[in-house]
């Protein structure tokens, strides 16, 4: 149990265009999900906290216009990624946070986005 | 605001040998620990989860320790295989619900 996809594994895009990345959690409920941005062989960086209903909250520094955060269900958070620039290229992960038990967070495989 | 550290951020070890991994944070007020196996270019898979309350989890040949009083972590992995070869990361929630604060990573390489 506890699975976490994401969708599209790998996107290639112009600079300018826009890109959505989907967090599904597919065996369970989520209320809350991450998403996090990773450079090469560096850790990962929180960028917003995405509640189901409610506005996202972003970390310091995190664009909220430039990374739409949308959570409409309880098993679907989307992360737009508005006006794709270059340095925009990194690897993109979610996570969900169970409801029941110990409260761990259940990672998605993550998104390869190259901005070209 | 809670600062997680792993020193080494590489290691490399002759297959057999146990493998050591460090992880130290600032803020002893925690809700649980993590680590965290990734591949390059792959997910995390969540290794074991340390509650606050806990000192210790084990898992097969992987066994990690938390001591808050000190602000660290030790995860164990016994006998390695060049299969273990990857990155871990130790991340501290503290409160429930709350975001993750992730170490930087150790770089593990295991020689046949």
């Amino acid at each position: 149990g506890a699975v976490v996809s994401q969708h599209p594994s790998r996107v290639i895009c112009k600079s300018g265009t826009s890109v959505k990345i989907e967090c599904r959690s597919l065996d369970f409920q989520a209320t809350t999900m991450f998403w996090y941005r990773q450079f090469p062989k560096k850790s990962l960086m929180l960028m917003a906290t995405s509640n189901e209903g409610s506005k996202a909250t972003y970390e310091q520094g995190v664009e909220k216009d430039k990374f739409l955060i949308n959570h409409a269900s309880l098993t679907l958070s989307t992360l737009t990624v508005t006006s794709a620039h270059p340095e925009d290229s990194s690897f993109y992960i979610c996570s969900a946070l169970g409801v029941a038990g110990v409260p761990e967070q259940y990672f998605g495989p993550g998104t390869r986005l190259t901005v070209t | 605001k809670q600062e997680v550290t792993q020193i080494p951020a590489a290691l490399s070890v002759p297959e057999g040998e146990n493998l050591v991994l460090n992880c130290s944070f600032t803020d002893s007020a925690i809700y649980n620990l993590q680590w965290f196996r990734q591949d390059p270019g792959k997910g995390l898979t969540s290794l074991l989860l340390i509650q606050s309350s806990q000192r210790e989890q084990t898992s097969g040949r992987l066994n990690a320790s938390l001591d808050k009083s000190s602000g660290r972590s030790t995860l164990y992995i016994a006998a390695s295989q060049p299969g273990d070869s990857a990155t871990y990361l130790c991340a501290l929630i503290k409160a429930a619900g709350n975001k993750l604060t992730f170490g930087g990573g150790t770089r593990v390489l295991v020689k046949p």
